[in-house]
């Protein structure tokens, strides 16, 4: 069966530090990948997806790049992180265009 | 740019009420979900509705998606403390790769 994985569960980072988020899919191959960030209690926005290898489309423009590196891996950075970045991020997969959706547990960063 | 709305954005219920909670939009969507959404957990599927005018059930949940495919409901018969949590809609358009999230309504169901 396929599984998500996203690490780490928690940051806590200060302004202009970087960043790394790491989301690892198993069990399925060539899967698209989101990556979405969460405010407090409310919808999401999509940041980031790819359909293949070093294929990502940017939603919105911001602080934050995302890579492709592995067929499965999906990596979220930053250079140097700002207050505003403090949210929920949640990567997800799915096999196709509009299929189901599965998330990962998701980031809580907090940066201070 | 697409938008889903989402109402009521907050619902405090007793246990064994019925609500409805709502998602519209002024966009056409050819498929739309469901998900709900526990505290510091990644949104879990419910249900995913493609055909205007299509009604789904699981258990005490009932999917409507409106006819014209801009707009849909989620009603929940007989609320339990278990169906606390953030429902969220998102819908997709033909040819895109991706999901546009609603806003969310919080549900709180009262023992």
């Amino acid at each position: 069966s396929q599984t998500i994985h996203q690490w780490p569960a928690t940051l806590v980072q200060p302004v202009g530090s970087p960043l790394s988020l790491e989301c690892t899919v198993e069990g399925t191959s060539n899967p698209n990948l989101y990556w979405y960030r969460q405010a407090a209690g409310r919808g999401l926005q999509l940041l980031f997806y790819s359909v293949g290898i070093g294929q990502i489309s940017s939603e919105v423009p911001q602080n934050l790049s995302a890579s492709r590196p592995q067929d499965r891996q999906f990596i979220l950075s930053s250079k140097k992180l700002l207050l505003s970045d403090s949210g929920f991020y949640l990567c997800a997969w799915s096999e196709g265009p509009m299929r189901d959706y599965t998330f990962g547990s998701g980031t809580r960063l907090t940066v201070v | 740019t697409q938008l889903l709305e989402q109402s009521p954005q907050f619902l405090s219920i007793q246990e064994g009420e019925n609500l409805t909670v709502y998602c519209n939009s002024s966009s056409v969507f050819s498929s739309l979900q469901w998900y709900r959404q526990e505290p510091g957990e990644g949104p879990v599927l419910l249900v995913t509705v493609v055909t205007g005018g299509e009604v789904k059930k699981l258990k005490r949940l009932t999917f409507q998606f409106g006819d014209a495919r801009k707009d849909s409901s989620l009603h929940i018969t007989a609320a339990q403390p278990g169906d606390t949590g953030l429902y969220l809609c998102a819908g997709a358009s033909a040819g895109t790769y991706k999901y546009i999230f609603g806003t969310g309504t919080r549900l709180k169901v009262l023992a």
